[in-house]
This record gives C-alpha cells, structure tokens and sequence, in this order.
C-alpha cells in the first residue's frame, strides 16, 4: 500500500483479556518499529525489527508484550492480560534506512490502534 | 529527566503569527534530529531531519535549526494557517541504537 497500515484503529478490551494489534508497513521497507503513546506524551519506544528479525525489544515494559514479524512484512503486537495502564496509542513506523545502527532515513508512521482497557 | 525537554507546552496564536518552538536534548552523540507534526488522533508525519553537522533545515513554511554545541533546535513557522494546529514533536537519534528519543511535544492552537 501507499503508506503504513495499522489495525484495528480503535480496540475496547477488558482488563486480563488479550489484544494483538496489526501492522502492515511500505511495501520494501526492512526496518519496522513498535511505539506506546500515552495520552499527552511522545510515544515511547517498544521494540525494532529488521526484516524478521527482531533487533531491539529493550522498551517492552513487561513479558506481557510480543511482537512478531515472521515473514519480514506484517507485524503484530500482542498484549497478553491487559492491564489499565496499557491503555495507549500504540503506533507502528517503517523505513528504508537503518545505517551502522542507527536510524538514518525517514520514518513513516501508521494512524496508530487506541486501546483502551477497562 | 527526559532527554528532550520542549517548550512551550502549548501555544496560542493568531492566523498569519509567526512562532517558534523550542526543544533541547541531552542525547549525546546523536545522529540526527527530527521535527514532527503530530494531528489529533493521527500518526506523526516527518517535517525535516537535520544530522549533527547541519545548522539549518526549511521545507516551506517550516524552518528548523540546530545547534549541536548548546544542544538546542527550534521549529519556526511562517504566517500560520488554522491547519497548523496540532502537537509538534522533536525526536533525537542517537548515534548508536535504533531507539529514538521523543520529547513530549508543543500543542499548537492557530485560531482566525
């Protein structure tokens, strides 16, 4: 597609239940991010793939949380036994560039899923 | 602390106003700098990238400046229209690490 795909955009679920959240980048782009955006914040890092592999899962903020992009395009966060305080935008990004390490290109970011856990 | 600290929090300002926004970063060394535009209820969308050794960055009404010595950028932008309302985020690179850094961002109002 033309741009960063994301769904579903709005999710309800029920504290303890389970989520998993889609993402379907640009079509090329190697490199594949996960961010949580509270309400009011900047988002906040989660994890990075590189075609399947995933590099940094450092921001992952408890082992509820897996991300998974087994073929090197789609890719889903799954949230296991939600909790209130994973209520959040979680946005997913793409690029073509990530050089020596670093993120070098531009970034393309999806709408974001608003999950909200009551 | 946060790494990126903005400011203002939030802005007013009168269609046609000129503003700027602030941000200023501890990341160090870093490989670029970011400024986004970031609408309600949508994702953040690229206004310009600056490395370490660019001063400047324009893409129309927008001009970003850095100063890699102070740690310091600012956003300025040009004869405001209503569609500029919306939160602006600056976001550091660091030279090592696909991790970046956001501040919290400036909520823009431009109202007629």
């Amino acid at each position: 597609g033309a741009g960063v795909s994301q769904s579903p955009r709005y999710k309800v679920a029920k504290r303890g239940q389970d989520v998993a959240l889609r993402c379907d980048p640009i079509s090329g782009h190697v490199s594949l991010f996960w961010y949580q955006q509270a309400l009011g914040q900047g988002p906040e890092f989660l994890t990075y793939f590189q075609n399947e592999a995933q590099l940094d899962k450092s921001g992952l903020p408890s082992d509820r949380f897996f991300a998974e992009r087994p073929e090197g395009s789609v890719s889903t966060l799954k949230i296991q036994r939600t909790q209130q305080e994973d209520s959040a935008v979680y946005l997913c990004a793409s690029s073509l560039e990530v050089t020596g390490g670093s993120v070098t290109g531009e970034l393309f970011f999806g709408e974001g899923s608003r999950l909200t856990v009551l | 602390k946060n790494q990126v600290e903005q400011s203002p929090q939030s802005l007013i300002i009168l269609e046609g106003k000129n503003c700027t926004l602030q941000c200023n970063y501890t990341v160090s060394p870093f490989s670029n700098l970011r400024w986004y535009k970031q609408d309600t209820g949508r994702g953040p969308v690229s206004l310009t990238i600056m490395t370490f050794s660019e001063n400047t960055k324009s893409n129309g009404r927008y001009t970003a400046t850095l100063d890699a010595d102070t740690k310091q950028s600012s956003l300025h932008i040009t004869a405001s229209q209503l569609s500029d309302s919306a939160s602006y985020i600056c976001v550091v690179t660091p030279e090592a690490g696909t991790a970046l850094i956001f501040g919290k961002g400036t909520t823009l109002s431009v109202s007629s």
